[in-house]
């Protein structure tokens, strides 16, 4: 069974521009959740969804945005990138429904924002 | 909303002691608290999970214990080998909406030296 499937695995973008991360899960893993992880903030959540709802969004500001798609595909965007928005990218999908259940993370997308 | 605290951020220990790292999170309604593991630039994977009706939970040389009172969850590991050395993240999941979310710890990187 393949694994989390993130692209693209790196990208550099200057500050003002805008990007946009793709996560396809493991097949039959409806939930989907991103996470920014920095080496000061260790793993911070930026939202969850499960059937194309966001069930659930972290502090992180409006450029901050995602969506899931019927084949429970998953994006998310920023936009007006800032140099703190440097970070590793990770989705994760599971199985549950309900919350409460394994993380199965794709290895992340790395953002440098110049 | 949910913090959660993980102590210490650097962990040393020679092969074959035992290492526990400690978390204390503060919603009193968190009732899922896994542990990931991350190895250098790998993904996170879930090592170990306990749930709040239960107290302690062993699998092999790791474990997790729970004491809800004090809103605080540690992870054991006994026999370390080289092969533990990795950054470990606790993590905390509530109820209603915000059990579709995960807070992590910022990590406690554990050097096993031989």
């Amino acid at each position: 069974k393949a694994g989390v499937t993130q692209t693209p695995r790196y990208l550099i973008k200057t500050r003002g521009q805008q990007v946009t991360l793709s996560c396809s899960p493991i097949s039959g893993h409806r939930s989907v959740s991103w996470y920014q992880q920095t080496p000061g903030q260790g793993l911070q959540f930026l939202f969850e969804y499960f059937s194309e709802t966001q069930r659930n969004k972290g502090n992180f500001p409006g450029r901050f945005s995602g969506r899931q798609f019927s084949n429970s595909r998953s994006e998310m965007n920023v936009s007006t990138l800032e140099l703190g928005d440097s970070a590793l990218y990770l989705c994760a999908s599971s199985l549950s429904t309900s919350g409460g259940g394994e993380l199965f993370f794709g290895e992340g997308s790395r953002l440098t924002v110049l | 909303g949910e913090n959660v605290e993980q102590h210490p951020s650097t962990l040393s220990v020679q092969e074959g002691d035992s290492a526990v790292i400690k978390c204390t999170y503060s919603d009193s309604a968190s009732n899922y608290f896994p542990w990931y593991k991350q190895e250098l630039g790998k993904r996170p994977q879930l090592i170990i999970d306990i749930r709040s009706n239960v107290g302690e939970k062993k699998d092999q040389r790791i474990a997790v214990t729970l004491n809800k009172t004090a809103k605080h969850f540690s992870l054991h590991i006994t026999e370390t080998q080289p092969e533990d050395s990795a950054v470990y993240f606790c993590a905390a999941s509530g109820s209603g909406g915000s059990n579709y979310k995960l807070t992590f710890g910022k990590g406690t990187l554990l050097t096993v030296n031989p």
